[in-house]
């Protein structure tokens, strides 16, 4: 089974902090994702990655950005943590062969709230 | 705009019970529409993959219907079970370049009772 991990479930950080969060996945997927979940928006893409060293921004990238400095491990950076970052972060990885019948898998995300 | 909307937004039913659940999509060029069901406090899990010449795909008691031509979906559950409280996503995905760019509904929350 595809298992990807996320470093925290539960995180507590102050504003102006600059906060990583962690991903890693055990299936060699090329494609990593970040999003976040609030309720009624659905998840929204913050930033994805295609292979290592690579990133695209994603619907909503103001804020945040990313590393993938090896294929397992994805990181999300907020660079000076803001009250509107307080969501659930959820990493995902997806294979690029069969892509379109591939599903993504996720994380169990990081609830993250900013105080 | 690429939209994916879902209803009901919260349902209550039955232990041993059906439901549908509804998705409506305008997302363009459909590549696909997967259906995820999403614990509380987890990340979610695929349930079904359909293509544009699919029109229906099942996972044990889960039926997932497709209308291309209609852009509707809709997820059956039969005979509910309580492990079945989840809240279900409908996503969409379009190709996009060389890679999936996938549209996520809101999704429906689900309460199964005794």
């Amino acid at each position: 089974d595809v298992k990807v991990t996320q470093s925290s479930r539960y995180l507590v950080k102050r504003t102006g902090e600059k906060v990583f969060l962690e991903c890693v996945q055990d299936m060699d997927h090329e494609n990593m994702f970040w999003y976040r979940q609030d309720p009624g928006l659905g998840l929204r893409l913050i930033y994805f990655s295609y292979d290592v060293k690579m990133k695209e921004k994603g619907d909503i990238p103001e804020g945040y950005s990313v590393s993938r400095e090896k294929k397992e491990r994805f990181s999300l950076i907020l660079e000076s943590a803001s009250t509107n970052q307080t969501s659930m972060y959820l990493c995902a990885s997806s294979p690029i062969l069969g892509q379109g019948r591939q599903p993504q898998h996720f994380g169990d995300g990081t609830r993250l709230s900013i105080l | 705009k690429n939209q994916v909307e879902q209803s009901p937004q919260s349902l209550i039913i039955l232990e041993g019970k059906n439901c549908t659940l509804q998705c409506n999509y305008t997302v363009s060029p459909f590549s696909n529409l997967r259906w995820y069901k999403q614990d509380t406090g987890r990340g979610p899990v695929s349930l079904t993959i359909m293509t544009f010449s699919e029109n229906t795909k099942s996972n044990g008691r889960y039926t997932a219907t497709l209308d291309a031509d209609t852009k509707q979906s809709s997820l059956h559950i039969t005979a509910s079970q309580l492990s079945d409280s989840a809240s279900y996503i409908c996503v969409v995905g379009v190709n996009s370049g060389g890679y999936q760019k996938v549209t996520f509904g809101t999704g429906t929350k689900l309460q199964v009772i005794p």
